[in-house]
């Protein structure tokens, strides 16, 4: 199946700094990326959608100039938190969908980024 | 109308029982169906997903039975095995879009 991969698994940040986060499409194009914030216990909580080549799409109530997406290629999407603070601590998990006979709806999850701001 | 249910939020089985998790969701525009299987510090993992145009649909020891009219589908895990503990998550989406998920079930399979 379509790997997804997020590098790096877990960070550890002060607070006032920058975080970035990867996400890559190992073996297929990805016009599409989504990330996600899930806190412990809960569902997964969409923050924006990231299409290649053009700006991200947030969801209502998601800062578009805290979280910042990049979407450069068809298989690297990219989010940084800026200025983080503890309450961004969570863990962030991407998808990516791909394209295909019968698939077209599919997404594949990354293996999420644990984010703790101290 | 974006809304997915899920229930149980909690499950315990018995290993060798049956495990069911329920979802209804509003959107009659919905057309994917996907279960998501997550484990404590992993990401999402798909696990079966079913279209509208079928009932059922059968991969191993996973079912999902969908049934339109009421607007409900659900998992149906057989012979539950310990490895099985874990969150699931149904989800539902039309035209590749966002996916809209439920709550989640946190299954534990006791041996």
């Amino acid at each position: 199946g379509a790997v997804v991969s997020q590098h790096p698994s877990r960070v550890i940040c002060k607070s006032g700094t920058s975080v970035k986060i990867e996400c890559r499409s190992l073996d297929f194009q990805a016009t599409t990326m989504f990330w996600y914030r899930q806190f412990p216990k809960q569902s997964l909580m969409l923050m924006a959608t990231s299409n290649e080549g053009s700006k991200a799409t947030y969801e209502q109530g998601v800062e578009k100039d805290k979280f910042l997406i990049n979407h450069a290629s068809l298989t690297l999407s990219t989010l940084t938190v800026t200025s983080a603070h503890p309450e961004d601590s969570s863990f962030y998990i991407c998808s990516a969908r791909t394209r295909g006979a019968g698939s077209y709806n599919e997404q594949f999850f990354g293996p999420g980024t644990r984010l703790t701001v101290l | 109308q974006q809304q997915v249910k899920q229930s149980p939020q909690s499950l315990i089985v018995q290993k060798g029982g049956i495990s069911i998790i329920n979802c209804a969701y509003e959107n009659t525009a919905f057309d994917y169906f996907p279960w998501y299987q997550q484990f404590p510090g992993k990401g999402p993992a798909l696990l079966i997903a079913i279209r509208p145009d079928v009932s059922e649909k059968k991969e191993g020891r996973f079912t999902i039975s969908f049934n339109k009219s009421a607007k409900q589908f659900s998992l149906h895990i057989m012979d539950s095995q310990p490895g099985d503990s874990a969150t699931y998550f149904c989800a539902a989406n039309n035209a590749g879009n966002m996916l809209t998920f439920g709550g989640g079930t946190r299954l534990m399979v006791k041996p």
